[in-house]
């Protein structure tokens, strides 16, 4: 039972370069979630989709893009990297019930040197 | 914008003695979520409350949803060394959306 899959674990970027985090889920949940987790801090969260074809912004999404072409897969984009985005990123689902349970990936970790 | 507030920011405590902490809201929240996230990995949900007052519990774990609605409480007795890490509140950022944030997190060490 693969739950959320995440990939790559960990990416060294040079700043000003791009890349794609992916996600992916095999609970059939229509709601998808990306965090980012700063050393020491909390979740922020940076975009959020309701469905296939539905994204929203979140607390912080400034520097990334995402996409929702099919329920499963929620891949996060950065574009032009910054040390700023050096942080740990978390990608979670839930189903449409009312549970409120989220359910998280191991997370990546992304270093923008 | 909304947060949510935690405190205390960390504790040391010895094993066996029972924790308490809290979250805080400037708004009014639905759901609470209480998530425990271990070194390295994502969090993992705990406990979730939906009705104000409502007490839940999950072995050592008793969480409350305040009566206000603007907060929630996590108690954790008879403390052991593996409650060891980070604890997270959580809830959706408006009434009926699925837009969930977290708060600042807890973080425990038990010292055996």
């Amino acid at each position: 039972n693969a739950g959320v899959t995440q990939t790559p674990k960990f990416r060294i970027l040079k700043i000003g370069q791009s890349m794609t985090l992916q996600c992916a889920q095999d609970m059939n949940h229509n709601y998808m979630y990306w965090y980012r987790q700063d050393p020491g801090m909390g979740l922020k969260l940076i975009y959020y989709s309701v469905g296939a074809g539905i994204t929203d912004k979140g607390e912080v999404p400034n520097g990334y893009n995402v996409s929702r072409s099919t329920t499963e897969d929620f891949p996060l984009r950065l574009e032009l990297a910054a040390p700023s985005q050096t942080s740990v990123y978390f990608c979670a689902s839930r189903d449409g019930g009312n549970t409120g349970e989220l359910f998280f990936g191991e997370g990546s970790r992304l270093t923008v040197l | 914008g909304q947060q949510l507030n935690q405190s205390p920011q960390s504790m040391f405590i010895q094993e066996g003695e029972d924790v308490s902490m809290n979250c805080t809201s400037s708004s009014i929240f639905n759901t609470w979520l209480w998530y425990k996230q271990d070194p390295g990995e994502g969090p993992v949900l705990l406990i979730a409350l939906y009705k104000a007052g409502e007490l839940t519990s999950n072995g050592r774990l008793t969480a409350q949803f305040g009566i206000t609605r603007k907060d929630s409480f996590l108690n954790i007795s008879a403390s052991i060394p593996s409650d060891v890490g980070i604890y997270f509140c959580a809830g959706p950022f408006t009434s009926g959306t699925y837009k969930y944030i977290f708060g600042t997190g807890t973080r425990l060490k038990v010292l055996a």
